[in-house]
């Protein structure tokens, strides 16, 4: 069963750098067709994805965020990694990681992808 | 961007009522890459349903999707006490994820 777990400072001052690594367990982050994913939910409010990385380290990110993120995998350690520079209060939300999965329709013969494992998310805090 | 809009934000209905919920897209979205999630408090989202209408592993067949171009559904033919909860439409496209802002389905 694929586990994933967040990991990272629960807080960080303004003008700072937000830093997370999520840990992938029970399985293998080196399966083609799959990407990992970073999603954030500020309290209170919906879900925003911020970007996505493959195991040969392509990424696809937000461009609301795309000048501040940079995200990385680690093969080896089975982890993949996101920095956010120069943060606000206004990044103060709880991150996830997720797999994002490609899916075969047989029926139909075409790719579908949804985000079907999520980790259980860590709070970040940006407070002076 | 795709900008996806779901109503109502708000559904209040009984245990045991049917719900439907509609996720509209701001331009045409491949059935293949609409997802609806279903999140509980204090937890992370749970996928339910892929492709539109493919429901995920261990998902309940009360739980369907359907939809196509610009309007998708998700309904719930018989709203069980778990199933209070928000949920999340969600599209892929031009290299793009992006989630609807959710709607909340509470007891009435």
């Amino acid at each position: 069963q694929l586990h994933l777990q967040e990991s990272g400072p629960g807080l960080v001052k303004p003008s700072e750098t937000l830093s997370l690594t999520c840990t992938v367990s029970g399985g293998s982050i080196s399966s083609s067709g799959d990407y990992w994913v970073w999603i954030r939910q500020p309290p209170g409010k919906g879900l925003e994805w911020i970007g996505s990385i493959s195991y040969r380290g392509r990424t696809k990110l937000s461009p609301s965020l795309k000048s501040r993120i940079t995200m990385s995998v680690d093969t080896s350690k089975n982890q993949i990694s996101l920095n956010l520079s120069s943060v606000t209060t206004a990044d103060t939300a709880v991150f996830y990681c997720a797999r994002d999965r490609e899916y075969l329709d047989t029926l139909t013969g075409y790719y579908e992808r949804a985000f079907d494992i999520w980790g259980q998310g860590t709070v970040v805090t940006v407070s002076s | 961007e795709i900008v996806l809009t779901q109503s109502p934000g708000t559904l209040s209905l009984s245990p045991g009522e049917r719900a439907t919920l509609s996720c509209r897209a701001s331009q045409s979205v491949s059935s293949s890459y609409l997802v609806w999630y279903q999140q509980k408090p204090g937890q992370a989202p749970r996928l339910l349903i892929y492709g539109a209408s493919s429901r995920a592993t261990g998902i309940p067949d009360r739980f369907s999707g359907s939809g196509s171009g610009t309007d998708f559904t998700l309904t719930i033919s018989r709203l069980e006490p778990e199933d209070f909860a928000v949920y999340y439409c969600q599209q892929y496209g031009n290299s793009l994820w992006t989630f609807g802002q959710g709607t909340k389905v509470e007891i009435k």
